[in-house]
């Protein structure tokens, strides 16, 4: 089955300072998504990509969606405390007929820890 | 309430007794999805419904697993007969095309 490779698997950073995840996969994906997630919560959708070479902002994230359809990296600057969360990239494969699957692949996340 | 709401939060049975779990999706949205997380991994999928129908089923979902979305509004998701490997997060989603909506979850604990 597919898989998304998700690095790193956990960052400890300082306030203030900017953090790269990134997600690579053996397979194209038509549609590339960035979650957070709280401890107890479900995924919180930050950003979504829909186009190869897609580069997209929100507020201070930024997330750009790969040349080759295989990859895709976020981006946060000047991070605050309350970004402290696991993040999920996650992908919509390409179906047998050529449209978009409906079914989300997930990386395994990337925990990310701010020091104020 | 816009969002999609679980009920419950979290339950704990004991092995071999039967659960059940809804979602109410976010009303407008004609695609609901039940995912699995287990600790230390990214959501895992499980099923999904378009309207009332069930279109696909992973081979997660064993026999032991039952989902259902009458007249296509809220969904339940059963286990029967539940084993500790059950222990998981259970997280409902709903679309209208693309962009999934996440609910809180149900903390499911067999001991």
């Amino acid at each position: 089955g597919q898989q998304l490779n998700q690095s790193p698997q956990s960052m400890f950073i300082q306030e203030g300072e900017d953090v790269s995840m990134n997600c690579t996969s053996s397979s194209i994906f038509n549609t590339w998504l960035w979650y957070k997630q709280d401890p107890g919560e479900g995924p919180v959708l930050l950003i979504a990509l829909y186009k190869a070479g897609e580069l997209t902002s929100n507020g201070r994230l930024t997330a750009q969606f790969g040349i080759t359809r295989k990859d895709s990296f976020l981006n946060i600057s000047a991070s605050i405390p309350s970004d402290v969360g696991i993040y999920f990239c996650a992908g919509q494969p390409i179906s047998n007929s050529g449209g978009s699957n409906y079914k989300l692949t997930f990386g395994k996340g990337t925990l990310l820890t701010v020091n104020p | 309430d816009t969002g999609v709401s679980q009920d419950p939060r979290h339950k704990i049975t004991k092995r071999g007794q039967n659960v059940t779990f809804r979602c109410d999706p976010i009303s407008e949205h004609n695609r609901l999805y039940w995912y699995r997380q287990t600790l230390g991994q990214g959501p895992e999928f499980l099923t999904y419904f378009q309207n009332e129908a069930q279109l696909e089923k992973s081979r997660l979902l064993s026999d032991r697993f039952s989902a259902e979305r009458p007249k296509g509004s809220f969904s339940t998701l059963e286990i029967q007969r539940t084993e500790q490997g059950d222990s998981a997060m259970y997280l409902c989603a709903s679309s209208p095309i693309y962009g999934y909506t996440f609910g809180s979850g149900t903390r499911l604990t067999v001991v």
